[in-house]
């Protein structure tokens, strides 16, 4: 396993509530990213970082936010969840460039429904 | 982002090969071929990367013409736990680590 935790695994929340999803490694590397997943639409970038305090946005920014305080840890928040947001969401970490351009390892999802 | 085309499904028996294509017309001259696996209720997993010709690791094979606008993942003499999603990534590593996954292939194998 590639040493990446995501919590909670499911969650069930209402809309205008605010989530927050972890996600948790033990490998030290730099590069962190969250995608969510949805029928029809393969996985799409949310957000990522490129180290501590350091994120940029993917092409599904809107409505999330994130922060890296520490470089095990990438929060993915939703201020005001919303049932479009419904989804499975995916952390990734990628190790550093050893021959291998887009390798990124996944971690086990985040089943998020909003009611 | 090279955008990628793949069969949305394939059935397959057993023991055979398996050949997935995918096309990236608009590929870049820096841009990378990467295939990823996922199974049901998990994330995706890395198969296999190229730039040019063929590449062989213990998985799969990936093809690339000279032309590189098209791939082939080669998956050999597959067997019912291959049955998953195969996606086609094309992208580049120069300071912008976004992948682009597309909708992939489902691929379905028969016993």
């Amino acid at each position: 396993d590639a040493g990446i935790t995501q919590s909670p695994r499911h969650k069930v929340t209402e809309t205008g509530t605010p989530v927050t999803l972890r996600c948790h490694q033990t490998e030290n590397h730099r590069y962190m990213y969250w995608y969510r997943q949805d029928p029809g639409h393969g996985l799409r970038l949310i957000h990522y970082s490129y180290g501590v305090k350091d994120t940029d946005k993917g092409e599904v920014s809107d409505g999330y936010s994130v922060s890296r305080s520490k470089t095990e840890d990438f929060l993915l928040t939703l201020e005001s969840a919303t049932s479009s947001q419904t989804s499975v969401y995916f952390c990734a970490i990628r190790p550093p460039r050893q021959g291998e351009v887009n390798e990124q390892f996944f971690g086990p999802g985040t089943r998020l429904t909003v009611l | 982002l090279a955008k990628t085309t793949q069969p949305i499904s394939m059935d397959s028996y057993e023991g055979q090969e398996v050949n997935i294509t995918c096309s990236h017309n608009n590929i870049a001259t820096n841009d990378y071929i990467t295939w990823y696996q996922q199974f049901p209720s998990q994330g995706p997993r890395f198969i296999i990367q190229g730039y040019k010709t063929k590449v062989t690791n213990e998985v799969a094979s990936l093809f690339i013409p000279a032309d590189r606008k098209s791939s082939t993942l080669s998956l050999p003499r597959v067997s019912l736990s291959d049955t998953a999603v195969y996606y086609c990534l094309v992208g580049s590593n120069f300071g912008n680590e976004k992948l682009t996954f597309g909708t992939g292939t489902r691929l379905t194998i028969i016993p």
